[in-house]
């Protein structure tokens, strides 16, 4: 069965400090899909990253990267030089098969960066 | 503002009563999904439609839910009979074939149920 695990409940930094949120998931597709979504305090999920298992190459977006190890089933989320704004619930999900279907989330990581 | 939208926002029932959600999606996508997230929690997928089928349904969309999309536009939700157990934040999310999956997501309705 399909399963996102986030290990990681809350995690609290200061600002410029790098942060790893971690992401494990359990699937018997071959293909499948990762994602990443931020929910704010205002409650709206934002689309971050979205991962094709058969794309292993890890990915930079501004400071945002993401580490996709098949090997491990991980899906790693890091934040480099954290800012205030970037406090929220992050959520890992993963959508089996075929894409457009049900996202399996996880249960969020609550960051928190203080000044 | 071109993105999902869902009314209302915030709804406060009582126990038995019914209730009715309406959500808006993307204008140019053709798949529409609702969720239900409680607090703590992720999103747990209810239904998914495509234009106005609905493809799938989870097990946690009880007899006393039920959802529709009548012009493949809009969908709502209604639930029969709500229960304590309910009060929730209900989520919708539209995508299009083209996205692979890339799901956009509404601002949701909080539903409690006294």
């Amino acid at each position: 069965a399909q399963k996102v695990t986030q290990a990681q409940t809350e995690i609290s930094v200061v600002e410029k400090e790098d942060v790893t949120l971690d992401c494990v998931y359990e699937t018997r597709d071959t293909t499948y899909y990762l994602f990443w979504y931020k929910q704010p305090p205002s409650g709206e999920l934002v689309f971050l990253i979205r991962r094709n298992s058969f794309d292993e190459q890890n990915e930079i977006s501004g400071r945002y990267s993401w580490n996709f190890q098949k090997s491990t089933s991980s899906f790693n989320f890091t934040i480099t030089a954290s800012q205030v704004v970037d406090s929220a619930v992050y959520f890992c999900a993963l959508s089996e098969a075929q894409a457009g279907t049900a996202l399996i989330f996880g249960k969020g990581t609550t960051l928190s960066v203080s000044s | 503002d071109t993105g999902v939208s869902q009314d209302p926002r915030h709804k406060i029932t009582k126990r038995g009563q019914n209730v009715t959600f309406r959500c808006d999606p993307i204008s140019e996508h053709n798949r529409l999904y609702w969720y239900r997230q409680t607090l703590g929690q992720g999103p747990e997928f209810l239904t998914y439609f495509q234009n106005e089928a609905q493809l799938e349904k989870s097990r946690l969309l009880s007899d006393r839910f039920s959802a529709e999309r009548p012009k493949g536009s809009f969908s709502t939700l209604e639930i029969q009979r709500t229960e304590q157990g309910d009060s929730a934040m209900y989520l919708c999310a539209s995508s299009s074939t083209g996205d692979l999956g890339e799901q956009y997501f509404g601002p949701g309705t909080r539903l409690t149920v006294t």
